[in-house]
């Protein structure tokens, strides 16, 4: 079993609908992280909870929600997203803020 | 200046050959110091740390160069399956000037050729 998995793998929405990532790690990580990587940009770093509770939201924009039940689990809530939300998006966890990270294999979004 | 830097690339070197990226990097506390290969559609994977003395792992040898704050990537007798993204990534400094996450550049794409 992979250390990360992320579902759906793959993901088309309309503007108006609600959806939701879903990671789960079995490295018994204590930190788990959103990524958004888009064409032609770095990785950016969108939210970070340590110990399921959140430490840092990168300006991310409300229409992206985050929930973290406990360590292991973390959830993208998507609603009303626009075109350029289009992306594929990492979830990764580590052992403390500075561990190797470990990615799932992504949640490539398309959002018509 | 940007965080992290990379050229993009693509480099196309042909298979066998020795192949070495930079990445500059603009905080001067940074401590810690990665290299993560990405193959396409997939995701990133830690290839090696950095260190101050500078590694090697087979073919790979990494270099770390504070005064200049740059670290590189060396690869010789390339393979077909080194073809991918090479990104540099760079621990963050926060506040209190602790290490607080990590940095990724865009990446360099490499190319082997037959």
């Amino acid at each position: 079993e992979t250390g990360v998995t992320q579902t759906p793998r793959h993901l088309v929405m309309g503007m108006t609908n609600k959806k939701s990532l879903k990671c789960e790690q079995h490295l018994g990580h204590n930190a788990m992280y959103w990524y958004k990587q888009s064409a032609k940009k770095p990785l950016e770093l969108m939210f970070v909870y340590n110990f399921k509770e959140q430490t840092e939201n990168n300006s991310v924009p409300s229409r992206f929600s985050p929930e973290c039940p406990n360590s292991s689990h973390l959830f993208l809530h998507l609603h009303t997203l626009q075109p350029e939300d289009s992306a594929l998006y990492l979830c990764a966890s580590s052992q403390g803020r500075t561990g190797e990270l470990f990615f799932g294999e992504g949640s490539r979004l398309t959002v018509l | 200046r940007k965080e992290v830097e990379q050229d993009p690339g693509p480099f196309n070197v042909p298979e066998g050959a020795t192949v070495a990226f930079n990445c500059t990097y603009s905080n001067s506390a940074s401590q810690s110091f990665f290299w993560y290969r990405q193959d396409c559609r997939k995701e990133p994977k830690l290839l090696m740390s950095v260190y101050s003395s500078g590694n090697e792992d087979g073919r790979f040898t990494a270099q770390l160069n504070r005064a200049s704050q740059y670290i590189s990537l060396l690869i010789r007798d390339s393979k077909l399956s080194d073809s991918a993204t090479y990104l540099c990534v760079v621990n963050r400094v926060g506040p209190g000037g602790g290490a607080d996450g990590l940095t990724f550049g865009k990446g360099t794409h490499l190319i082997i050729q037959p």
